[in-house]
């Protein structure tokens, strides 16, 4: 299975500041039809998971634009670029090339 | 607006058997991959399994491939999973989730929590 670690697992920040989280995945992750297919998943306390973006970048509809993914290769960043209350929760990463599609462990963001 | 709600989750004895359904409404259900997910208490998410917009393609997690069976009924908008030969490593909240393209699953449900124990 397509192993994803993430880093860091926990990440205090100060509100209005940026956030990074950073995904890796064990093995390529290029799709045959040349897609590559990480995702990003937000589940705040006591909600189930929500999509924010989806093949590396892509934003869905209502995320806030502070909100960006990034990368190439095994290596992917979430980024906040400025973190509001409503951001707190758990962040995971998400390959869905090759089954079983796998999730990071989860980065916990909390305010300090 | 797209609704996904599951339902079945009980308490359950270890060997046991369990039927999760999953209601869908609010989009076109015959355009959707639909998948089930589970998260055990305090731990992160496991993909179980999934089927395509016609029933003829599924696919299993191997702790789970021989004892689970997802299937969809399409005239009725909803989605299921047969639980069988229940572990305690089981006991998860079950999440329906699906999408129009099966790589990127967007629309989830709130979840039915299962809990196997004697």
């Amino acid at each position: 299975d397509v192993v994803m670690t993430q880093s860091p697992l926990s990440l205090p920040v100060t509100l209005g500041q940026p956030a990074s989280i950073s995904c890796r995945s064990s093995q390529s992750i290029v799709y045959s039809d040349g897609n590559i297919y990480l995702n990003w998943f937000q589940q705040r306390p006591g909600q189930s998971p929500r999509r924010l973006i989806y093949k590396i970048s892509n934003r869905d509809s209502g995320v806030p634009d502070r909100f960006s993914g990034s990368g190439s290769g095994t290596d992917f960043t979430l980024k906040i670029s400025r973190v509001e209350a409503e951001d707190v929760g758990v962040y995971y990463c998400m390959q869905g090339t090759h089954w079983p599609w796998t999730f990071g462990q989860g980065t916990a963001v909390e305010i300090k | 607006e797209v609704q996904l709600v599951e339902s079945g989750g009980v308490l359950v004895q270890p060997g046991g058997s369990l039927r999760l359904s999953c209601a869908a409404s609010g989009f076109t259900f015959t355009t959707y991959w639909m998948t089930w997910l589970r998260q055990a208490p305090g731990k992160g998410l496991e993909w179980v399994a999934y089927i395509n917009q016609y029933g003829s393609e599924t696919e299993y997690v191997d702790s789970v491939r021989g004892r689970f069976t997802i299937s969809r009924d399409n005239a009725r908008n909803s989605l299921y999973l047969q639980m069988n030969s229940l572990r305690a490593e089981d006991t998860a909240i079950y999440y329906c989730a699906g999408d129009p393209q099966p790589r990127i699953i967007g629309a989830w449900g709130q979840g039915t929590l299962v809990t196997v124990s004697s």
